[in-house]
């Protein structure tokens, strides 16, 4: 079982179509960690969200950590294909950063 | 500034043998996080190292160790490889003191293939 789980898994889109990617966990956590990792290249963070209810964005992609601090979820607006990629949440637990399994995002032109 | 180097990039190993993959973190940065990741357990927590000490250990077997050096270069070491140790191990430091809490940046990984 793993600790933060995400769904979808995998998801196939057009350009242009909205998605959002959920991180959850029956875990608490003090903050969570975006990041997207681009085939053949290591994981780059994109936003840490530490309040819960807190909301961030960055471009066309909004970030929400929830009330409980036990879930977040990752908006993208008008997706392009240059948003293809694998998308992990992480949180902190024991001293250690530890990874949902990912979504794998493909944006079709 | 330059990011994280890890070598080599891919080998090929079998069944029995022993591999040695490297990490040179980030200039500044003395904390050294490892992970493996494959397709079916997504990234899973090696070991982390700061100031040449083990801070936090993931729950893989003995076979897989590692170490820091005084110039915060890391290696870590598996021995008598099982098929199941194919994965991308990939490296992150991170500038932080209290361990992998803060920003990880990674390396483009070691990608092992056990026949």
């Amino acid at each position: 079982t793993q600790l933060l789980e995400q769904s979808p898994q995998f998801l196939s889109i057009q350009e242009g179509e909205n998605l959002t990617v959920y991180c959850n966990s029956s875990s608490v956590f003090s903050s969570l960690q975006w990041y997207r990792q681009e085939p053949g290249e290591g994981p780059v963070l994109l936003v840490t969200v530490v309040t819960g209810g807190e909301v961030k964005k960055l471009k066309r992609l909004t970030f929400q950590f929830g009330d409980a601090r036990k879930d977040s979820s990752l908006h993208i607006t008008a997706a392009q294909p240059g948003d293809t990629g694998l998308y992990l949440c992480a949180g902190v637990k024991g001293g250690k950063l530890i990874f949902g399994q990912g979504t794998e995002l493909s944006v079709k032109p | 500034k330059a990011g994280v180097t890890q070598t080599p990039r891919y080998l090929i190993k079998t069944r029995g043998q022993q591999v040695t993959l490297s990490c040179s973190p980030i200039s500044g940065h003395r904390s050294v996080s490892w992970y493996q990741q494959t397709p079916g357990q997504g990234l899973q927590f090696l070991f982390e190292y700061f100031s040449e000490t083990q801070r936090n250990k993931g729950n893989f077997p003995g076979r897989f160790s590692g170490r820091q050096f005084s110039n915060s270069r890391s290696e870590m070491n598996v021995s008598t490889l099982e098929l199941g140790d194919s994965a991308l191990y990939l490296c992150a430091s991170s500038p932080e003191g209290g361990g992998p809490t803060g920003e990880l940046f990674f390396g483009e990984g070691s990608r092992l293939t056990v026949l």
